[in-house]
């Protein structure tokens, strides 16, 4: 199966400071990725839908200009939590789908590892 | 978006075959039925899709139904390692829209 990696796996930061969050696609190209973030025993919510060169959209109650998306090329996507807060200490999990090398479309969408953002 | 159900946690102990069955009372036609496992701090991964009767790989089974209005997941002797949190997910296309999880059902297998 196609391999997402996200990095990094685990960031620690202060409260104010923005960290950014890299998704890629290893071995195939994402036309679309999706960001999701996991309070601990709950389960992932979507936050936003990522389309190569084009604008993110946002899940209702997600911030925008919070949470930064951008997807510049078909396998990256980054994730910039600007301002961080305690509150938004999270696990933040991306998943992608697109075209593998013999040009079929995958039908399935493939995770990444996450990222635990913890904001002291 | 079809709505699921399933339980919120089952236990197990190791070499038992586990079922974890899922509610989809208002599947679509054009809807698949899609099973993924999530360990602690890691991202979901794919276990079986299927849409109609019996689907089976490597890892599990999945029956469904001729109402497909519920599926099962089968874990034939189970492990530890297979101690996790099992999503049943429903969408018309998996690759196209971004997954709705529900709550899951979290399996402890005990030694």
């Amino acid at each position: 199966g196609a391999v997402v990696s996200q990095h990094p796996s685990r960031v620690i930061c202060k409260s104010g400071t923005s960290v950014k969050i890299e998704c890629r696609s290893l071995d195939f190209q994402a036309t679309t990725m999706f960001w999701y973030r996991q309070f601990p025993k709950k389960s992932l919510m979507l936050m936003a839908t990522s389309n190569e060169g084009s604008k993110a959209t946002y899940e209702q109650g997600v911030e925008k200009d919070k949470f930064l998306i951008n997807h510049a090329s078909l396998t990256l996507s980054t994730l910039t939590v600007t301002s961080a807060h305690p509150e938004d200490s999270s696990f933040y999990i991306c998943s992608a789908r697109g075209v593998g090398s013999g040009g079929s479309t995958y039908n399935e969408q493939f995770f990444g590892p996450g990222t635990r953002l913890t904001v002291l | 978006l079809a709505k699921t159900t399933q339980p919120i946690s089952m236990d197990s102990y190791e070499g038992q075959e586990v079922n974890i069955t899922c509610s989809h009372n208002n599947i679509a036609t054009n809807d698949y039925i899609t099973w993924y496992q999530q360990f602690p701090s890691q991202g979901p991964r794919f276990i079986i899709q299927g849409y109609k009767t019996k689907v089976t790989n490597e890892v599990a089974s999945l029956f469904i139904p001729a109402d497909r209005k519920s599926s099962t997941l089968s874990l034939p002797r189970v492990s530890l390692s297979d101690t996790a949190v099992y999503y049943c997910l429903v969408t018309g296309d998996t690759g196209r829209r971004a997954l709705t999880f529900g709550s899951g059902t979290r399996l402890q297998v005990q030694p």
